[in-house]
């Protein structure tokens, strides 16, 4: 069946530095991806997203990256802070598709 | 605000009780998604609703119910035949575009945490 897997379950990083988070998909009919943050107690707060037409997508502070070839995406946050510490979800799904299949998460810890 | 609401944000379940989760939203959207998260892993599918008085199971549906009475709401049943029941449970909703690369979103709200007593 479809599976989304984050390479690491968790990432510490010095506060200032740029965090990496990565997620590899099986399904080569995917095609838009969904990036969460879900700070703990609540529920996934969306990020970003791109669909399978780009490579690359900018949001404030945040860049996704698309490699379809080896089905691999990642999230660059730069100057990571203290509020960004949480757990980052990526998400995988294809056109008409009624269904997301979310990944299972990398715990961001920030170092001071 | 438009938003999806939970409640309550804590429930207890006795042995042998039903109880019922609350989602509402108020963002006109027609898919509606209830997820289980157990600590320290992803959010596994319960049950989805793509229009009103329809909904399917999802990967893990055995000992939940839900309905679909009216577009901006969506409750979950724990029934006593779910035997392991306390988790963090999440509501979602997500509109639907048109046509092919028109895919949106799931928003969610800030989940429910049951628990047995």
């Amino acid at each position: 069946g479809e599976s989304v897997g984050l390479h690491l379950p968790t990432l510490s990083v010095q506060e200032g530095d740029n965090s990496i988070i990565n997620c590899a998909y099986s399904n080569s009919a995917s095609d838009y991806f969904i990036w969460y943050k879900q700070e703990s107690g609540k529920g996934p707060q969306f990020i970003i997203d791109i669909r399978s037409n780009m490579d690359k997508r900018q949001g404030q502070r945040v860049t996704v990256l698309l490699n379809k070839t080896v089905k691999h995406l990642s999230l660059q946050i730069a100057a990571t802070q203290p509020g960004d510490s949480a757990v980052y979800f990526c998400a995988v799904t294809y056109s008409s598709a009624s269904k997301i299949i979310f990944g299972s998460g990398t715990r961001l810890s920030i170092r001071p | 605000d438009g938003g999806i609401t939970q409640s309550p944000k804590y429930l207890f379940r006795k042995e042998g009780q039903n109880v019922t989760l609350s989602c509402e939203q108020n963002l006109n959207h027609d898919a509606m998604y209830w997820y289980r998260q157990d600590p320290g892993q992803g959010l596994r599918l319960i049950y989805y609703s793509q229009i009103v008085n329809d909904f399917q199971k999802g990967d893990i549906a055995e000992g939940y119910s839900v309905s679909r009475e009216k577009k901006e709401s969506f409750p979950l049943t724990v029934t006593s035949a779910q035997k392991n029941p306390t988790a963090f449970y999440l509501c979602a909703s997500m509109g639907y575009g048109r046509g092919p690369g028109s895919n949106q979103p799931q928003h969610f709200g800030d989940g429910t945490r049951l628990s047995i007593l």
